[in-house]
């Protein structure tokens, strides 16, 4: 079993729909949680970061974070054409300071 | 964050021969980390580059596949040794800027690409 599960996808929805994406995990010393958006052929950008369990809202993105059930949520509100990448989850903790990613969603949204 | 660069950002090479990935920062940071990132796979961490030591390998990477030098707070190289086709991958250096967080910001990648 992986440290951090992450549908694979591809998830497509309409230009305006809210999207959810979800990693669960396995490993209780995590302690921060990212959310990355890949391009095709770029590099991850950090999108939200979260520290320990709660909510953290930036503009159209919302980080949700669940120790007790081990569920990390990216939410996308209004989705839009621009929002077409790979999402990847990444937590770190512990004493560790390397990154522990999940598989990658690919999301497409359609205009 | 940081600006972090690349070079090569893309290379074709023959099998046998080896590739060193330079990385840059723009800002002294007090971890990098060399990541793989396979065709249609998500990141594997590959070593943490110590600043002034060894590097960190982790599980299935060795120093002589991969040596990495990091010879100040800014640049790092990762070399990818005798290299076959099944070292085609996107290989990233992150940095961490050493806050209390854990937030790591990645460069663009090298694309590389083993015949």
């Amino acid at each position: 079993q992986k440290e951090v599960e992450q549908d694979p996808g591809p998830l497509s929805v309409p230009e305006g729909a809210i999207v959810s994406l979800n990693c669960t995990y396995s490993n209780s010393a995590f302690q921060y949680f990212m959310w990355y958006r890949q391009y095709s052929r770029k590099g991850p950008e950090l999108l939200m970061y979260t520290y320990s369990s709660g909510n953290k809202e930036d503009g159209r993105f919302t980080a949700q974070v669940d120790k007790s059930s081990k569920y990390i949520s990216l939410f996308i509100r209004d989705s839009q054409p621009s929002d077409s990448a790979t999402y990847l989850c990444a937590m770190s903790g512990g004493g560790r300071r390397a990154l522990t990613f999940g598989s990658g969603t690919r999301l497409q949204v359609q205009p | 964050s940081a600006v972090i660069s690349q070079k090569p950002s893309r290379d074709i090479c023959q099998r046998g021969t080896s590739l060193t990935i330079q990385c840059q920062v723009d800002s002294q940071v007090t971890m990098m980390f060399w990541y793989r990132q396979q065709p249609g796979q998500s990141l594997t961490l590959i070593a943490t580059a110590n600043q002034g030591s060894e590097a960190t390998y982790e599980s299935g990477f060795v120093i002589d596949k991969f040596p990495i030098s990091r010879p100040n707070l800014t640049f790092s190289t990762l070399t990818v040794s005798n290299m076959s086709p099944e070292d085609s991958s996107i290989y990233l250096c992150s940095v961490d800027l050493g806050q209390a967080s854990d937030e790591q910001f990645f460069g663009p990648g090298t694309r590389l690409t083993v015949l």
